[in-house]
């Protein structure tokens, strides 16, 4: 069965410092891979996301993230963060078996970034 | 970029009452919708894939009866908890996935707050 897991639930940072959240998956096919953000009060929104190709994959707001295949990884890293980075951050796989499309969602980071 | 409305927002209803969520596309079309339920501190469980002119296809132990799910439209997809109870309150968002293969994005309604009383 597909899965991922994200181990940081919860991570406090100081402004500036840098930050890596990581995201590892379970699926022995082709993923596509995504980190959605949730700011509070408001919707999912996407970050970034990796089809194909160079796999490191720049996104929004100066995040990035790179797949280690090897790994089953697709870690999230920002070289310094700031206090509107205060978040939720929630990492997804989605498998294609078959023509059906199937999604999983990380359980989520909150991330709180101290002034 | 894409834009997902979902309405309502937020709705109480007694217990027995059945409640239609709406996920609408407002500048695309999405052949393609999901359905998920939130519940807090836990991530996001996908309850279903929605897909235009077809059937909804149903995650392992999601009761198609109770959650009835028709996508009669390219842009709208509803979701109807039928005889809700407490247990099913919860948070429900949806997603419409746009683009073409390879290059698929989805983008989330901003969700549904369902109170069962």
């Amino acid at each position: 069965a597909q899965s991922v897991s994200q181990h940081n639930h919860h991570v406090i940072l100081s402004e500036a410092a840098s930050l890596e959240l990581g995201c590892n998956y379970s699926y022995g096919g082709t993923v596509n891979l995504f980190w959605y953000v949730q700011y509070p009060g408001q919707h999912l929104q996407l970050l970034l996301k990796y089809f194909s190709g160079d796999p490191l994959v720049k996104g929004i707001k100066g995040f990035e993230a790179e797949f280690i295949k090897s790994k089953f990884s697709f870690n999230l890293r920002k070289p310094s963060v700031q206090w509107s980075d205060t978040a939720e951050y929630f990492c997804a796989v989605i498998s294609n078996s078959g023509g059906y499309q199937k999604v999983t969602f990380g359980t989520g980071t909150k991330l709180q970034v101290i002034p | 970029g894409a834009v997902v409305s979902q309405h309502p927002s937020w709705v109480i209803c007694k217990s027995g009452t059945s409640v239609k969520i709406e996920c609408r596309s407002l500048d695309f079309q999405a052949t393609t919708m999901f359905w998920y339920r939130q519940f807090p501190k836990q991530s996001l469980m996908l309850m279903a894939t929605s897909n235009e002119g077809s059937k909804a296809t149903y995650e392992q132990g999601v009761e198609k009866d109770k959650f009835l799910i028709n996508h009669a439209s390219l842009t709208l997809s509803t979701l109807t908890v039928t005889s809700a109870h407490p247990e099913d309150s919860s948070f429900y968002i949806c997603s419409a996935r746009e683009g073409t293969v390879g290059t698929y994005g989805y983008t989330f309604g901003s969700g549904t707050r369902l109170t069962v009383v």
